[in-house]
């Protein structure tokens, strides 16, 4: 089965940038999307299709993805965005999520 | 505005037959390539996906529980339903449905219900 894989967490200073790394065999050939879950919320997508922000989605949110990574990066990091990110693929008619990547805004 | 909203019991016990309901609005089961999704979380961990219904009624399962699984839906109470056979405490999680917009060709959720908790215990 197809897997994708997080750092467990990511640390950045405020107004700094964070990335948040995804990585799953040829990843670049899908479509990846990213989610922000904050404690007891649900989860909310920040990135649809590699790098498009939904509505109402704030532009310091941007996305790649190339070979075998697909990258999440918040410019501008404020002390909201402190969360869980989680990737997410469609892969075989299959989703599949990251393990999470928690963002800790020092 | 598109709203989902999960419900069902929040105590299950093991061997039993989990059966949850995702009733929404704001949306359509009848518009093509939209889809409404279960996807579950154990407390503390990360999302697991469960399983997909498109408007088409086709369906797709988690691999590793698709022998457990089934999704239905009834486009006239808006409504999809879950069920999971053979409750175990490994089970115990927060269970959430979304929705699939309708454009693209890959899969992902822009909705989703507030959750709800389920916990398998005897």
């Amino acid at each position: 089965s197809y897997e994708l894989t997080q750092p467990p967490s990511v640390s950045v200073s405020p107004g700094q940038t964070a990335s948040i790394t995804c990585s799953g065999d040829k990843l670049g050939d899908k479509y990846v999307c990213w989610y922000q879950q904050k404690p007891g919320q649900s989860p909310v997508l920040v990135i649809y299709q590699d790098a498009k922000r939904p509505s109402g989605i704030p532009e310091r949110f941007s996305g790649s993805n190339s070979g075998n990574t697909a990258t999440l990066t918040i410019s501008g990091t404020q002390a909201m965005d402190e969360a869980d990110y989680y990737c997410q693929a469609w892969d075989s008619s299959t989703v599949v999520f990251g393990g999470g990547t928690k963002l800790t805004v020092l | 505005q598109i709203t989902l909203k999960e419900s069902g019991p929040t105590l299950a016990k093991p061997t039993q037959t989990l059966t949850l309901t995702c009733t929404f609005s704001g949306f359509s089961l009848n518009t093509s390539a939209v889809g409404v999704g279960w996807i579950r979380q154990p407390p503390g961990k990360a999302l697991e996906w469960l399983a997909l219904i498109y408007w088409n009624d086709e369906k797709r399962y988690s691999p590793s529980l698709k022998s457990r699984l089934t999704i239905t839906k009834d486009t006239s109470k808006n409504q999809v339903v879950l069920t999971m056979t053979n409750m175990d405490p490994v089970d115990t999680a927060t269970y959430y449905c979304a929705h699939r917009p309708r454009f693209g060709s890959e899969v992902n959720f822009d909705y989703w219900g507030q959750g709800t908790l389920v916990t398998v215990s005897s």
